[in-house]
């Protein structure tokens, strides 16, 4: 149980391009959905958590204009990189909770995406 | 700033040797987990302590949890080349929101 799917696992776009990337729990219900960035050899920074219905709330730093979250329904969650450049390159991990009164978070198995 | 500071940041030994990693912050937290990563993977959830002082095993894996819910630390008996990865604590606020520590990457040579 508490499978997280991510879609795409790699996506190489031109600069200037938006891209968009899905999170889905597969079979459970995530009241709460997280997104991080992680550089190479580096730990996961939090960039926004997202609850279903509701507007995702933003780290310190994080463009929301720039990274726009979407959490329509209990299972997906989106992210969509506007007008994507070089420094935005990097792996992109979600994690979806709810399973428990914990809230403990069960990972994606990531994105890379590489904007030439 | 990193919230949650690890410590070692890298760790190579030998199979069959026992290691300790730590994870200490000024913050309190409600919960803090424990996570192993592969290369190009998401995190791997290993355990979830909530309560000061309580240590868990999970088989060669031993976790506890700072009395003050402040730190934690991950030791691992008889370390094998499979234990080889990346570890992260993450602390929790109010089970709601999450921050990673800066990461021990462990290699166990056979």
């Amino acid at each position: 149980g508490a499978v997280v799917s991510q879609h795409p696992s790699w996506v190489i776009c031109k600069s200037g391009t938006s891209v968009k990337i899905e999170c889905r729990s597969l079979d459970f219900q995530a009241t709460t959905m997280f997104w991080y960035r992680q550089f190479p050899k580096q730990s996961l920074m939090l960039m926004a958590t997202s609850n279903e219905g509701s507007k995702a709330t933003y780290e310190q730093g994080v463009e929301k204009d720039k990274f726009l979250i979407n959490h329509a329904s209990l299972t997906l969650s989106t992210l969509t990189v506007t007008s994507a450049h070089p420094e935005d390159s990097s792996f992109y991990i979600c994690s979806a909770a709810g399973v428990n009164a914990y809230n403990e978070q069960f990972f994606g198995p990531g994105t890379r995406l590489t904007v030439l | 700033t990193q919230l949650l500071e690890q410590s070692p940041q890298f760790l190579s030994i030998q199979e069959g040797e026992n290691l300790t990693v730590y994870c200490n912050s000024s913050s309190v937290f409600s919960s803090l987990q424990w996570y192993r990563q592969e290369p190009g993977e998401g995190p791997v959830l290993l355990v979830t302590v909530v309560t000061g002082g309580e240590v868990k095993k999970l088989k060669r894996l031993t976790f506890q949890f700072g009395d003050a819910r402040k730190d934690s630390s991950l030791h691992i008996t008889a370390a094998q080349p499979g234990d080889t990865g990346l570890y992260l604590c993450a602390g929790g606020y109010n089970f709601n929101k999450f921050y990673f520590g800066s990461g021990t990457k462990l290699n166990v040579k056979p």
